[in-house]
């Protein structure tokens, strides 16, 4: 199956740093979503984004999937953008579920 | 309420008894997941549902597990003769659109914790 590659798989941070997630997937996809998983567990959608870039506001993403890759990035960060950010991919025709990578754990300190 | 919804949060079962958990999806999607996390993990697959139909359980991992979602809403995760390795939260999700060449956005519920001891 596909394989996912998240990095780095954590980051400390100061309030109002910036910073670039990274996702390399190893085969074509039509389906790339990018989620934030809180300290609480409720995993929340980003960003839909199987090629292209999209904003929102301090957060963005790029996906080239000729390259095979994905980039978020999180700018001025808040001590609320703490958490677990996980990549996961969808490369079927089907029926088929998203494939996760193990994600990048975010720590921003105040 | 406008999200996926699950029940129970938390579920404590000990060895052998048999669990089922629920899912009530957004109102009006076709794609429900199953999706089984491990501690520090990230989710894994467990079977997917459009509408009534579940089109893919290859990731169940054993004929103990069984999912059904009989009148394409409201879908239930049952794990029989519960071990201990099934430990974990379980989480359901669900998109508007059939998965394939259209796809749509994810929507988790919070997930059910379950710890069998």
């Amino acid at each position: 199956g596909i394989q996912v590659e998240q990095s780095p798989p954590d980051l400390i941070l100061q309030e109002g740093a910036n910073s670039t997630l990274r996702c390399n997937f190893s085969d074509s996809v039509n389906n790339l979503q990018w989620f934030h998983q809180n300290p609480w567990g409720q995993l929340i959608n980003l960003f839909y984004i199987p090629s292209g870039t999209k904003q929102n506001g301090r957060l963005s993403a790029t996906t080239v999937a000729t390259e095979r890759y994905s980039l978020l990035y999180i700018s001025s960060s808040q001590t609320t953008d703490s958490g677990v950010y996980f990549c996961a991919v969808g490369s079927g025709g089907g029926a088929d579920g998203l494939t996760f990578g193990k994600g990048t754990h975010l720590i921003i300190q105040p | 309420g406008a999200g996926v919804s699950q029940s129970p949060r938390y579920k404590v079962a000990k060895r052998g008894q048999d669990v089922a958990l629920r899912c009530d999806p957004i109102s009006g999607h076709v794609s429900l997941f199953w999706y089984q996390q491990a501690l520090g993990q990230g989710p894994e697959f467990l079977t997917y549902f459009q509408n009534e139909a579940q089109l893919d359980k290859s990731g169940l991992p054993s004929d103990r597990f069984f999912a059904e979602r009989p009148e394409g809403s409201v879908s239930t995760l049952k794990i029989q003769r519960t071990q201990q390795e099934d430990s974990a939260v379980y989480l359901c999700a669900s998109s508007l659109y059939r998965q394939g060449r259209h796809n749509s956005p994810l929507h988790f519920g919070n997930g059910t914790r379950l710890t069998v001891t």
